[in-house]
């Protein structure tokens, strides 16, 4: 079973500008949910998506948003970007919510804002 | 609010056997988990503790005590590839995965 893909793998943008990152979960899973990743912050819970509907969402501001397609693919999407952005986005899929305590992760999307 | 606390470096000698504390304070509470994260990789899923006390996947063990709010991850017979960031997290009552800052353990010759 192919694991869970992430793109781009890196990125650099220029403050202001806004960012769409892409992750496809494990076939079959169809739960999705977005981290952000600093050094020395840990994993910071962005939003999840179950059945093309956000379940939960992260202490992060408006400009972080995401959504889901009916193939369980998702989407985040930054806008108006901030240096203090500059991250690691990392995506994990599980088999459903209840079973989120299990997830499997992408590889990430190492995004850098300039 | 929500918080898990655990060390954040631990040190240990090949063969040797280290503990990583967890404890957390969260709304609502399905179990914890440990994940591993090698520099430059991504998180994979170690174990899952829903109910209190010890689970055993081979070289290494997690404990529970919901009555502590208070967890650890035993790794035993260290190996140098163990050597990475130990991150636990709790699934809160909406399912929800809270991490810790995690643990960066090294394993010295």
């Amino acid at each position: 079973k192919a694991g869970v893909t992430q793109t781009p793998r890196y990125l650099i943008k220029t403050r202001g500008q806004q960012v769409t990152l892409s992750c496809s979960p494990i076939s079959g899973h169809r739960s999705v949910s977005w981290y952000q990743q600093t050094p020395g912050q840990g994993l910071q819970f962005l939003f999840e998506y179950f059945s093309e509907t956000q379940r939960n969402k992260g202490n992060f501001p408006g400009r972080f948003s995401g959504r889901q397609f009916s193939n369980s693919r998702s989407e985040m999407n930054v806008s108006t970007l901030e240096l203090g952005d500059s991250a690691l986005y990392l995506c994990a899929s599980s088999l459903d919510s209840g079973s989120s305590y299990e997830q499997y992760f992408g590889p990430g999307t190492r995004l850098t804002v300039t | 609010g929500q918080s898990l606390e655990q060390p954040s470096e631990v040190t240990a000698v090949e063969g040797a056997i280290v503990q990583i504390n967890c404890t957390y304070q969260t709304s609502g509470f399905y179990g914890l988990s440990w994940y591993q994260q090698h520099d430059g990789g991504a998180p994979t899923f170690l174990s899952y503790n829903a109910l209190d006390g010890l689970e055993e996947t081979g070289r290494f063990s997690s404990f529970l005590s919901r009555s502590d709010s208070y967890g650890y991850l035993l790794l035993q017979e260290l190996q140098m590839k163990d050597s990475a960031s130990y991150f636990c997290a709790v699934m809160d009552s909406s399912y929800k995965l809270i991490f810790g800052s995690g643990t960066r353990l090294l394993v010295r010759p």
